[in-house]
């Protein structure tokens, strides 16, 4: 049974460029949750995708987007790159919004601005 | 806005030593309280939770953590300790009923020494 899958698995890009990350949840599992966890921090929730709809934000600007794909697969955007982006980004699965049920994460992509 | 505080950013424990891993956390509703694991290069891992019910909790890997509603603690305890439970630690909070996110503490580097 697979588990959450994250690609790619590191990234380097440059001030002010755009990347894109990718995330297949867990098999069963429909609802997708981003977060950023910088250097010695904990994660930090941007936003939850659900029926391929944002359904929760956190305090994250609009150059962080998002979305969902009808496999539930999920893509996390962020525009106009700033170094203070570097951090490893998680992505966690669970069932129907259902935190309850616990989220299972990647191992996550380590993007590094420069 | 709700807030989780790890009082230890490091604890170094000899191996079979018991350990205490420390979290407090601000609610004035209902939480479920939650205690992931991250190993070297890797996404996180639930260790246990708690939604209602018994106040000690039992997870994998030998953990527990008890919930004490009037201190606002959820702390994590081992009896004993072995090398393979280095690694970071982070509490987690949900920040009210119908929030769909978790709010991490910063985390606690646990370091077992042989």
């Amino acid at each position: 049974d697979a588990g959450v899958t994250q690609s790619p698995t590191h990234l380097i890009k440059t001030r002010g460029q755009q990347v894109t990350l990718r995330c297949s949840p867990k098999s069963g599992h429909d609802t997708v949750s981003w977060y950023q966890q910088a250097l010695g921090q904990g994660p930090q929730f941007i936003f939850q995708y659900y029926e391929e709809e944002e359904r929760q934000r956190g305090n994250f600007p609009d150059r962080f987007s998002g979305h969902q794909f009808p496999n539930y697969s999920s893509e996390l955007n962020v525009n106009a790159l700033w170094l203070g982006d570097s951090a490893l980004y998680l992505c966690a699965s669970s069932l129907k919004q259902r935190i309850a049920y616990g989220y299972t994460f990647g191992s996550g992509t380590r993007l590094t601005v420069v | 806005a709700q807030s989780v505080t790890q009082l230890d950013s490091q604890v170094p424990v000899f191996e079979e030593a018991p350990v205490e891993l420390r979290c407090n956390y601000s609610s004035s509703v209902s939480v479920y309280l939650f205690w992931y694991v991250q190993y070297p290069n890797q996404g996180l891992q639930l260790l246990l939770k708690y939604l209602s019910g018994s106040t000690l909790v039992k997870g994998i890997n030998g953990f527990e953590a008890e919930f004490n509603k009037s201190q606002t603690s959820f702390h994590l305890r081992k009896p004993s300790v072995h090398i393979s439970d280095t690694a970071e630690y982070f509490c987690a909070v949900r920040p009210g009923q119908g929030a769909q996110k978790l709010v991490f503490g910063q985390g606690t580097r646990l370091t077992i020494n042989p």
